[in-house]
C-alpha cells in the first residue's frame, strides 16, 4: 500500500519561529509536492520538486522554502512564521510522467498564533 | 489563465439518491481532467482522470464523469450515494504550461442525509 507521511497532524507555533513540516514517502517517486488548502481556496501549490535537491517554485512560495536531501523526503520550512501561515498543508508525490496520479499525505494543520 | 471552477460550495443528498457534482474549466485544448476526494481526516484520493478518448470515464468507488468539450464541464456521477461518499470533491485540471502542476477548484463539500 503506497504511503505518504507528514511528522505532524496538528501543530502550533508562535509568530516569528521557524517551522519545519517533514514529508516522507515510500514509493520512490521522482516528484513531490507542497500544497496549501485553505477553505474557499482548494489548493494551492507551494513547492515542487523533481529529483534530490531540485525544485521549483509554485503559485505561492512567498515565506516558505523546502528542500530534498534525500528521495524519499521534502521538507517544507517557514523562515519566519506568520498568522497568514495559518493552514492546511498538504505533501504528495508522483512518479515522473505526465500528470501522473498525486498521493497525498493527510494534512499538516499549522496554527501560528 | 487557465482556472476551475465548482460552482457548489456544499451539496445534501439522502443516502441512495443519485449525485452530480459540477466542474467548469477555462482551457483552449483538450485538457488533462482529475476529479480527487478527501474524506475527513485524510489526504486527497484520486476518484478518476481523463486524458483523451471516451468521454465517458469510470472511476473508482462507483464514479464516474463525462467530459463535454461544448460546455467546458467535467462533472461527477454516482447512481446511489452512501453515507460513506461524504467527504470533500475536488476537480483539478492539468496546466498547459507543465506536465505535473494541477490547478485545483475551490472544492464541493458533500453531506450525506440518513
Amino acid at each position: 500500500d503506497v504511503k505518504v507521511t507528514q511528522s505532524s497532524r496538528y501543530l502550533v507555533k508562535r509568530t516569528g519561529e521557524k517551522v519545519f513540516l517533514e514529508c516522507v514517502q515510500d514509493m520512490d517517486h521522482e516528484n513531490m509536492f507542497w500544497y496549501r488548502q485553505d477553505p474557499g481556496l482548494g489548493l494551492r501549490l507551494i513547492y515542487f520538486s523533481y529529483d534530490v535537491k531540485m525544485k521549483e517554485k509554485g503559485d505561492i512560495p512567498e515565506g516558505y522554502s523546502v528542500s530534498r536531501e534525500k528521495k524519499e523526503r521534502f521538507s517544507l520550512i517557514l523562515e519566519s512564521a506568520s498568522t497568514n501561515q495559518t493552514s492546511m498543508y498538504l505533501c504528495a508525490s508522483s512518479l515522473i510522467g505526465t500528470f501522473n496520479e498525486q498521493y497525498f499525505g493527510p494534512g499538516t494543520r499549522l496554527t501560528v498564533t | 489563465a487557465q482556472s476551475v471552477t465548482q460552482p457548489d460550495i456544499h451539496i445534501t443528498v439522502s443516502e441512495g439518491a443519485s449525485l452530480e457534482l459540477r466542474c467548469n474549466y477555462s482551457y483552449g485544448a483538450t485538457p488533462y481532467l482529475f476529479w480527487y476526494v478527501q474524506s475527513p481526516g485524510q489526504g486527497l484520493q484520486l476518484l478518476l482522470k481523463y486524458f483523451s478518448g471516451d468521454t465517458l470515464v469510470q472511476g473508482i468507488k462507483g464514479f464516474e464523469a463525462e467530459f463535454k468539450r461544448s460546455q467546458s464541464s467535467f462533472n461527477l456521477r454516482k447512481p446511489s450515494v452512501h453515507w460513506s461518499d461524504a467527504a470533500e470533491y475536488f476537480c483539478a485540471v492539468g496546466r498547459m504550461d507543465s506536465s505535473y502542476k494541477l490547478i485545483f477548484g475551490s472544492g464541493t463539500r458533500l453531506l450525506v442525509r440518513p
